[in-house]
């Protein structure tokens, strides 16, 4: 059974730097077919994709917050961490960890998401 | 990036009554692999994102027959030809051309009446 876990703060201040970690199960992120990315929500909008690894480390950003995420993983921990700084209340969103499949080019399991407040 | 844009943002429909919704990207999806990589996903209230349809047309594995995709090169339509209460939601269209640099549409909220 396939899972992506989000997990971290549910409330930053402006200008932290948030670290949110997405567990896995059910596949390895060695696993050459998968990869995992970050995907966020504001409330009420739209789903904006953040940041990819694949199983070889090779990392992929957003265009406009590449200045200001950084992806990484464990595999052995089974563990996608993303770090993104300077934190705004524009921020402030539902941030899912998805997995997506690199040979049909989709997402097939998110995550539950969690929610980020950035507030003071 | 590509530019994903849905029409309309919100659909209220009568329990069976047919809905369709269209989405534009801003260059064509159609891979030199031949394929066409658009997506339709449904969010229901309070949950992530579901997988409808793959590739414009093809449903994903338990997904209704209600449930149609259609379109190419840059315009694409996602139909449900009776719609049911339990079709409430937010539907997006999502573009993997440039994989991994994905893009969603705006979203269409689909309301019953």
């Amino acid at each position: 059974q396939v899972t992506l876990k989000e997990s971290g703060p549910v409330l930053v201040k402006p200008t932290e730097t948030l670290t949110l970690t997405c567990t896995v199960s059910g596949f390895s992120l060695s696993n050459a077919r998968m990869g995992v990315s970050w995907i966020r929500q504001p409330p009420g909008k739209a789903l904006e994709w953040l940041a990819h690894i694949f199983s070889n480390d090779e990392k992929s950003y957003s265009t406009s917050l590449k200045s200001r995420l950084t992806i990484s993983k464990d595999t052995s921990k089974s563990q996608v961490v993303l770090t993104m700084t300077n934190m705004d209340p524009v921020d402030t969103a539902t941030y899912y960890c998805a997995r997506i499949l690199v040979d049909s080019n989709y997402v097939d399991y998110w995550g539950q998401g969690t929610l980020v407040t950035v507030s003071s | 990036d590509i530019v994903m844009t849905q029409t309309p943002l919100s659909l209220s429909v009568t329990p069976g009554q047919p809905a369709s919704i269209s989405c534009k990207s801003s260059q064509s999806l159609l891979h030199s692999d031949g394929k066409t990589y658009l997506y339709w996903y449904l969010q229901k209230p309070g949950q992530s994102p579901q997988l409808l349809i793959y590739e414009v047309s093809n449903r994903f594995s338990g997904v209704p027959d209600r449930f149609s995709g259609s379109g190419s090169g840059t315009d694409f339509t996602l139909k449900i030809s009776r719609v049911e209460a339990e079709d409430v939601g937010v539907y997006y269209c999502m573009q993997s051309i440039q994989l991994p640099a994905i893009t969603f549409g705006q979203g269409t909220r689909l309301e019953i009446k």
